[in-house]
């Protein structure tokens, strides 16, 4: 079983357009991330949920929306997708806020063109 | 912010020599945390380091939390080909929610 499941694993659309990425983790963890990393692979905090509770928002633009249905997902929204944001997006999961033991997902490149 | 700065950025090395990368931060952080990144994957965790001078072992890996509590390092003894991957260190300061990453060292290990 896989701890933390990203969906979908590629993604390639057109600037413009809005699209979803979606987490599951199976671990009962309490707070889920979001990470994105960039071309030079360095990895940078977007967002944390605690129990569906939104914690941490970095500088990251509105047109990123994190949804949290309950403790166990948290999709990622992106509106009118630029060529800047063309990056791998990590989900990642903590058994509660300030746990260091993060499991990540595999990732999901998304390239915009 | 809290700032990571990682070195080497990359390495390459023969099979059967000895690696060494470290980690320097701008704040004194109470953990560091060491990952590796395969190819497609996400980072997966190796060593944990809660408290200053701690060294831990993971097999041929060896981290240690550094006295100062702005450094660790990463060691990894008779390097095997799957030993290849970017390798992370992450920490956390107590004023800070989340960890911070640095910017990684990426391996290769020539046969």
């Amino acid at each position: 079983d896989t701890a933390v499941s990203q969906t979908p694993k590629y993604l390639v659309t057109q600037m413009g357009n809005d699209k979803s990425i979606k987490c599951e983790q199976n671990l009962g963890h309490d707070t889920m991330y979001w990470y994105k990393q960039d071309s030079k692979k360095f990895l940078k905090i977007m967002f944390s949920y605690n129990n569906k509770e939104l914690i941490i928002n970095e500088t990251v633009p509105n047109r990123f929306s994190p949804k949290s249905p309950d403790k166990a997902h948290l999709n990622l929204h992106i509106n009118s997708l630029e060529l800047g944001d063309s990056a791998v997006y990590f989900c990642a999961s903590s058994r509660r806020d300030r746990d260091y033991g993060y499991t990540f997902g595999s990732g999901t490149r998304l390239t915009v063109v | 912010g809290q700032q990571l700065n990682q070195s080497p950025q990359s390495m390459f090395i023969q099979e059967g020599e000895d690696v060494s990368m470290n980690c320097t931060s701008s704040s004194i952080f109470n953990t560091w945390l060491w990952y590796k990144q395969d190819p497609g994957e996400g980072p997966v965790l190796l060593i944990a380091l809660y408290k200053a001078g701690e060294l831990t072992s993971n097999g041929r890996l060896t981290a240690q939390f550094g006295i100062t509590r702005k450094d660790s390092f990463l060691n990894i003894s008779a390097s095997i080909p799957s030993d290849v991957g970017i390798y992370f260190c992450a920490g956390r300061s107590n004023s800070a929610r989340q960890l911070t990453f640095g910017s990684g060292t990426q391996l290769t290990v020539l046969p």
